[in-house]
């Protein structure tokens, strides 16, 4: 079973509207949650971390869920500039020097 | 401030030739990491580190090796170059190992003809 699942989309979606992704990790020690950015051939780029208490940046929204093993990011009133791969990340354990990534889920926001 | 910077963006490399990819960061991380990214798919993770001397075997290390003999080098070295390790590399370095920010470099593309 992979560390860190996403869907991989594409989400296409009008500008000004709201998405979710969601992303499942399989090591229900893990303590460690991100969201990263990805633009097409670039580096990824930190989004946000994920706290346990959810947490809100603007526009994105993290939420944990660690009974059912996932974390979510919430984007309301999409701008075009948002279309991007965002790639899921948690840490390992009991090796928490380890960061796995999922594949990520790619976001087409249209005019 | 360079952050983390990785040498050469670009290579192509033949069966069986070796090659050292650089990564060297400035912003005195102790942890550094080397991924590889295939077309489609998200980051696997190679090698890493958590500080001088130290090194570990990520989720695919097989035909790669590394050292860390300072802070702010990390090269990956590639034995026997395989058409397999056709990849985007990126190397990154983060300050501790929880809840901090993975910083990355722009990347290495591989291709092995």
């Amino acid at each position: 079973r992979k560390e860190v699942e996403q869907d991989p989309g594409p989400f296409n979606v009008p500008e000004g509207a709201t998405v979710a992704f969601n992303c499942t990790y399989s090591n229900s020690a893990s303590q460690s949650f991100f969201w990263y950015r990805q633009d097409c051939r670039k580096e990824p780029k930190l989004l946000m971390s994920v706290y346990s208490s959810g947490n809100e940046d603007g526009r994105f929204t993290a939420q944990l869920n660690r009974a059912s093993q996932y974390i979510s990011l919430l984007i309301r009133d999409s701008k075009l500039s948002d279309s991007a791969t965002y790639l899921c990340v948690v840490n390992g354990a009991p090796n928490f020097n380890k960061f796995y990534f999922g594949s990520g889920t790619k976001l087409n926001v249209k005019p | 401030n360079a952050g983390v910077t990785q040498t050469p963006k670009f290579r192509i490399l033949k069966i069986g030739q070796s090659m050292t990819l650089q990564c060297t960061q400035d912003m005195n991380h102790n942890y550094m990491y080397w991924y590889r990214q295939d077309p489609g798919m998200g980051l696997k993770l190679i090698y890493y580190s958590v500080g001088a001397g130290i090194t570990d075997k990520g989720e695919v290390p097989n035909g790669y090796n590394v050292s860390r003999s300072t802070t702010e080098d990390f090269p990956l070295r590639l034995e026997l170059a395989a058409p397999s390790q056709t990849s985007v590399y990126f190397c990154a370095s983060i300050l501790q190992g929880a809840n901090t920010e993975a910083f990355f470099g722009q990347g290495t593309r591989l291709t092995v003809v």
